[in-house]
């Protein structure tokens, strides 16, 4: 069955850790997204990608990394992490026109920094 | 001005009545819209999308778009507490079909 995983789920993680969120869709999509959401705010887009090779900063600023070296991985990655980066982390994929079906959500990365 | 405008809420609706939800937007040229269904602490799960004006239905949701208006709006009919989210309403903007834009969400909540 075609989907979107995320990895951990969860994750509680100490100040100043490196630490890279996994993200891997099956779908063969080619644009993929990391949101960034706390509780009951709105998604935040922190970072797109067009295909492999691409990426792009999204609209809030952020001070992960992510890299797109095969169609199907896409994962985030924080050098060092601050209690400030506390937050849901929520990847999406879509087609090449995301306007034909919509974005499709992996089930996030809640993420603790403590 | 947010190029996708939501109240945010919250909504209360007593269960088995009809729920309203309206979002609009700022650009004409908009083609694609979609309503994603929110559970707390859980992702975004699309569960309409509308292309053309008027009503579409698929079970006990129904979207309603109205271009001229700039507007699209969800019913949920028969309200159940399993209905009780938060409801996005997202954009496709004519000046390029890269992204998606997201409103900021309706909290809506089922009164048993």
């Amino acid at each position: 069955e075609a989907d979107i995983y995320q990895t951990p789920r969860y994750l509680v993680i100490g100040t100043g850790k490196k630490i890279t969120l996994e993200c891997s869709q099956t779908m063969g999509h080619d644009k993929m997204y990391w949101y960034q959401q706390d509780p009951g705010m709105e998604l935040h887009l922190i970072h797109y990608s067009y295909g492999v090779n691409s990426t792009e900063k999204g609209d809030l600023s952020s001070e992960s990394t992510v890299s797109r070296i095969r169609t199907e991985h896409f994962p985030l990655t924080l050098e060092s992490a601050r209690p400030s980066h506390t937050s849901q982390y929520l990847c999406a994929s879509s087609d090449l026109d995301p306007g034909n079906y919509g974005y499709t959500f992996g089930s996030g990365t809640r993420l603790t920094v403590v | 001005q947010k190029e996708v405008e939501q109240n945010s809420g919250p909504l209360s609706v007593p269960e088995g009545a009809i729920a309203s939800l309206n979002c609009t937007y700022s650009d004409r040229g908009s083609q694609s819209f979609f309503w994603y269904r929110q559970y707390s602490g859980k992702s975004p799960e699309l569960i309409m999308s509308i292309y053309s004006n008027g009503d579409k239905e698929d079970g006990r949701f129904t979207a309603q778009l109205n271009k001229a208006s700039q507007y699209v709006s969800l019913l949920i009919r028969d309200s159940q507490p399993s209905d009780s989210a938060t409801y996005l309403c997202a954009v496709t903007f004519s000046f390029g079909n890269e992204k998606l834009t997201f409103g900021t969400g309706t909290r809506l909540t089922i009164i048993p």
